[in-house]
């Protein structure tokens, strides 16, 4: 079962920032928080991922509580294209460790 | 291009019939993947090596079977196709040590008649 918990859909106008939320209250100690998107039906693509500090490349930041409780990715201008459903995960940072996907949040860009 | 593909991308066949599909990637990666997704859009691992080494089987009927005959290569043969079996299966790779995303291939969509 997934271990993290987001909202099932979202809005938000192009142009502006998107902030998507993911609880993981039971994350342990060794694992990060990972953020992939699905664009209908292509394969997920790897966004981000973090451990405690805050992330930032060039698709989008992550922000992670001091108590590593919950998370934000947060997209800083989103376009027609980041409409997909964005996926948090937890999961070690090792080679044996697998992606459980949950359901997911489908972002909507509005026009 | 640097990637993970899969063919074919499209595969219709009869129940009963017996199917494969493959997977390449050229990042260099260790470690390669199965997952499936259903119809309702859940993704679920079925299978992944460590160069050339099963490492994870999630109970996937034995019917499945994953070949990796190099760490670049996994492929996946299907006998006796059911309905059930029909879904979007994609490929998966990332390295052993050293953190970072998995790369998905652009996923083989099973339909099973």
């Amino acid at each position: 079962d997934a271990k993290t918990t987001q909202p099932p859909s979202m809005d938000c106008a192009e142009g502006r920032a998107a902030n998507l939320p993911c609880n993981h209250s039971t994350i342990s100690g060794n694992e990060y928080v990972y953020w992939y998107r699905q664009i209908h039906s292509q394969g997920p693509q790897y966004i981000i991922h973090g451990l405690k500090n805050n992330e930032t490349n060039e698709m989008a930041s992550l922000i992670i509580t001091e108590d590593r409780k919950s998370s934000t990715l947060i997209l800083p201008h989103a376009t027609l294209r980041d409409t997909a459903v964005y996926y948090c995960i937890v999961s070690p940072n090792f080679g044996n460790e697998k992606l459980t996907f949950g359901t997911g949040t489908r972002l909507t860009i509005i026009p | 291009d640097t990637a993970v593909s899969q063919t074919p991308k499209y595969l219709v066949t009869q129940m009963g019939n017996d199917k494969s599909i493959k997977c390449e990637q050229n990042l260099g990666h260790d470690t390669m993947y199965w997952y499936k997704q259903d119809s309702k859009k859940f993704l679920k691992i079925m299978f992944s090596y460590n160069n050339k080494e099963l490492i994870i089987n999630e109970t996937v009927p034995n019917r499945f079977s994953p070949k990796s005959p190099d760490k670049a290569h996994l492929n996946l043969h299907i006998n006796s196709l059911e309905l059930g079996d029909s879904a979007v299966y994609f490929c998966a790779s990332r390295p052993w040590t050293g953190g970072g995303g998995y790369t998905f291939g652009s996923g083989t969509r099973l339909t099973v008649v």
